[in-house]
């Protein structure tokens, strides 16, 4: 069964921390993504990356960084948290040939204090 | 860049009756999803529809998608308690380009 992990469910942290927010498919998918989720705002693309050490900027890249040094895993930086970066975020993989279908992790809930 | 946006945001139904969700999308697709999300969890893909079909079925889930009209609506039938969730289209694009979300339709349903 495909699974995508994403290692914390809930995190707080404080304001100016470095947080890292991991995830890691099963599946061999080249694609992976990082979506940020917030009441009223829907789902919005951060980065994705397209193969191991690719990236590119989604919607709102902006206070984040991430990292693909293996093709299972696709790590969300926020080198310095701040409140407004409070939200779920969701990270999500697919194959390049295939459906189109996106397999999500659980979500992580982030809390900047 | 918010392509897909839902209708209604919020949908309250008794059990038993059929629930519809809307979508309206802006450019030319190459097929649209619809997934699921429970409270705090991740999405859950539900069905895909392409671009040269009208409609689709999955169990008690009927999906249409009008391209002139650039929208498609899903059909919850005989809707349960457990269908209670957030429900979110996606549009999918030529080539390998990311999904883009609507803000989603909320659904309760009442037992």
């Amino acid at each position: 069964d495909v699974k995508v992990t994403q290692s914390s469910r809930y995190l707080v942290k404080r304001t100016g921390e470095k947080v890292f927010l991991e995830c890691v498919q099963d599946m061999d998918h080249e694609n992976m993504f990082w979506y940020r989720q917030d009441p009223g705002l829907g789902l919005r693309l951060i980065y994705f990356s397209y193969d191991v050490k690719m990236k590119e900027k989604g919607d709102i890249p902006e206070g984040y960084s991430v990292s693909r040094e293996k093709k299972e895993r696709f790590s969300l930086i926020l080198e310095s948290a701040s409140t407004n970066q409070t939200s779920m975020y969701l990270c999500a993989s697919r194959p390049t040939t295939g459906t189109g279908e996106l397999f999500f992790g659980e979500g992580s809930r982030l809390t900047v204090l | 860049s918010q392509q897909g946006e839902e209708d209604p945001q919020a949908l309250s139904i008794q059990e038993g009756e059929n629930a519809t969700m809307n979508c309206s999308y802006k450019t030319s697709i190459n097929n649209l999803q619809w997934y699921r999300q429970n409270s705090g969890r991740g999405l859950v893909h539900l069905i895909l529809i392409r671009s040269n079909e009208r409609e689709k079925h999955s169990g008690r889930l009927r999906v249409t998608l009008d391209t002139s009209k650039k929208s498609s609506s899903l059909l919850i039938t005989a809707s349960r308690a457990a269908d209670t969730a957030s429900y979110f289209c996606a549009t999918d694009f030529q080539g390998n380009t990311p999904l883009v979300f609507g803000k989603g339709t909320r659904l309760s349903v009442i037992a």
